[in-house]
């Protein structure tokens, strides 16, 4: 039972136009939603994140958006750069600190951006 | 970056060995984490341990030990490896509080078992 769901396993965008990732949920009980980026070779590295009190968080070229209504968030790049081409995998965790930061994770979608 | 370091960073083996995969920190973190990670699955819990001596099952347990009996090492134990358990496995260290649920993830380990 996939509880996070990245429906697209592949994004191809051009350099300076923007980049939309999709990631669904099922348990309502997730309260808190993060974005990782990942290289080949390398563990995920944070990017993101947003509380489910809100609907919008913002840092420089990302901004993830939550939707709780339709238990969807997206994360925005913009401008898109080469340099972001990565595999980005959603995650969620549940009843705030009692997770213990036990997160559950989508499969993952990879970005490729063109120069 | 955050000091994890796994060990080791590749290894082959052969069904029915023991293997044992290595977790470091050098952030003096309460929470550490062994997760997998497997095409269609992204990332899947193993174990984790909110202390020392105190460890709990994850997602996917089953064929998995556990042992953190120093704040800075954690360790997963596939007590007799099997072909399902090939995969890249990552260990992940976190301070995990009400407001901060971030990992942070070592460069994780290659596991293939024949």
């Amino acid at each position: 039972d996939q509880q996070v769901k990245q429906n697209s396993p592949s994004l191809s965008v051009q350099e300076g136009r923007i980049s939309i990732l999709n990631c669904d949920y099922t348990n309502s009980m997730f309260d808190y939603f993060l974005w990782y980026k990942k290289y080949p070779a390398e563990g995920p590295t944070f990017l993101i994140s947003i509380s489910s009190i809100k609907d919008k968080n913002e840092d420089g070229r990302f901004t993830v958006f939550l939707n709780k209504s339709a238990k969807h968030l997206s994360l925005h790049i913009v401008p898109s750069q080469p340099g972001d081409s990565a595999v980005y995998f959603c995650a969620a965790s549940g009843a705030g600190g009692t997770s213990y930061g036990k997160l559950t994770f989508g499969q993952g979608t990879i970005l490729t951006v063109h120069p | 970056d955050a000091g994890i370091t796994q060990s080791p960073r590749h290894k082959v083996t052969e069904t029915g060995t023991p293997v044992t995969l290595r977790c470091h920190q050098t952030e003096n973190h309460r929470y550490m984490y062994w997760y997998r990670q497997d095409p269609g699955h992204g990332l899947r819990l193993i174990h984790y341990s909110y202390g020392v001596k105190d460890t709990d099952k994850g997602e996917v347990s089953d064929g998995y030990s556990v042992s953190r009996s120093k704040t800075e090492d954690f360790l997963l134990t596939l007590e007799s490896a099997t072909s399902s358990q090939t995969s890249v496995y990552f260990c992940a260290i976190s301070e995990s509080s009400a407001t901060n649920e971030k990992l942070f993830f070592g460069s994780g380990t290659q596991l293939s078992v024949l």
